[in-house]
Formats: structure tokens, sequence, C-alpha cells
């Protein structure tokens, strides 16, 4: 089974400011990571995603993540916010060998301040 | 917008009554995956359907059921609704059925149960 513990329920944060959101995550196989965004009444859409490869990955608006696999830890960053990235941010995982689910951590808020 | 469509975006019903979510992918999708966002439960895999056919399954209950029609959109049965069942509904497709590929999530149906 698999699980992904977002450590933080809400991170606010000063506009212009660096932003960490961290994911560790347990399983027993091989996971794909990802980073879903939700904005006010939307749907969600992808970040970024760690299949294999390097482990430092990025994304669309600025934010990278790095993937550690001895800590288990897919953690968001971005050096310098915007108010227009308040938003929930989840983290999910995907076992490699199965086509179905993905399995989210329960979401951060990201709450910007002018 | 993503090009997955859901309806209704809104549904306000009473307990014991039955709905119905409707899906549609992005052109060309095969894969429909449907899942349950809560306040108690977070965001959790339901089930996902591949050219038609059921082809994994998360926690969902046995009163919700759902189908992939020929023409590729899915429904989400919904019945003898409870109080618990009052959540968002998210719909996502991919292309192909494999664990890498990117899942796009239509808006969301906001079912409220009375």
């Amino acid at each position: 089974a698999q699980s992904v513990t977002q450590l933080d329920s809400q991170v606010p944060v000063f506009e212009e400011a660096p932003v960490e959101l961290r994911c560790n995550y347990s399983s027993s196989v091989s996971v794909y990571l990802f980073w879903y965004v939700q904005y006010p009444n939307q749907g969600l859409q992808l970040l970024l995603k760690y299949l294999s490869g390097s482990t430092l990955v990025k994304g669309i608006n600025g934010f990278e993540a790095e993937f550690n696999k001895s800590q288990t830890s897919f953690h968001l960053r971005k050096p310098s916010v915007h108010i227009s990235d308040t938003a929930e941010y989840f983290c999910a995982v995907r076992p490699t060998g199965n086509t179905g689910k993905l399995i989210f951590g329960q979401g951060t808020t990201l709450q910007v301040k002018p | 917008d993503s090009g997955v469509t859901q309806t209704p975006k809104h549904l306000i019903t009473a307990t014991g009554q039955r709905v119905t979510l409707r899906c549609s992918p992005r052109s060309g999708d095969l894969s429909v995956y449907w899942y349950q966002q809560s306040l108690d439960q977070g965001l959790q895999f339901l089930i996902q359907y591949y050219n038609g056919e059921e082809r994994a399954k998360g926690n969902i209950l046995e009163r919700f059921s759902a189908q992939q029609f020929p023409d590729l959109h899915s429904e989400l049965n919904l019945s003898s609704l409870e109080l618990g069942d009052s959540a968002l509904y998210f719909c996502a497709s991919s292309d192909r059925d494999s664990s890498y590929n990117e899942q796009f999530f239509g808006p969301g149906t906001r079912l409220t149960v009375l």
C-alpha cells in the first residue's frame, strides 16, 4: 500500500519570498511522483512529475521539486512566489506497475500575502 | 481548460436519492478516472475505465457504480445517497492505460446531499 503525507496543511508566505511545500511518501513498490495545483473552484492541474532520471524536476510557473529516495520525500519549491500562486497543492504517487490510481496527500494551502 | 468536461457543475439532492454525474474525456483519451474530494477523506480514487472496460477500483462504495460508453464518455451513478456523500467529484482522462501518462482533470461536480 502507498500513503502520502504533506507535512503542512497551511503555509503563509509573503510575496516574492521563497517557499517549500513538504511531501513524504511511503510505498513498498516503486512509484512515480507528482505535484498538482488546485486554484479556487477549479480542477487539478499538473505542476510537475518525477518518473526517472534527474532527481531535480522543473515544472510550470517556476516550480521545481527534488526527489530524495533515501528520505522518501518529494518537496516542492519556488524561489519567489506571487499572489497568483495562492492555491491548494497536492502531492501524489502512483505505483509504476499500476495503471490506475493516484494516491494523494491531504493538500497544502499556500497563502501568499502582499 | 483541460479539455475534460463534467456536468452538472452543481447538484443538490436529498438523502436516499440517486444521481448521475457525467464526464466527457479529452478528445482521443481512452482512460477515464473518477475521484472524490471531501473535507474528511481528502482526494480519493474511485474507479478507472479504459476503452469501455473497468481497469482499476479504489475506495468506491457498493452504492456507487460507473460505466464508460462506446463514445468514451463516462457516468458515475450514486444511489441511496447519504449526507456523507456530499463532496466534489472529479473526472480525469489520459490517452493511454499507463501509470506514467498525465491525467487531465475536469472542473468537478459539487454534490450536496441535504
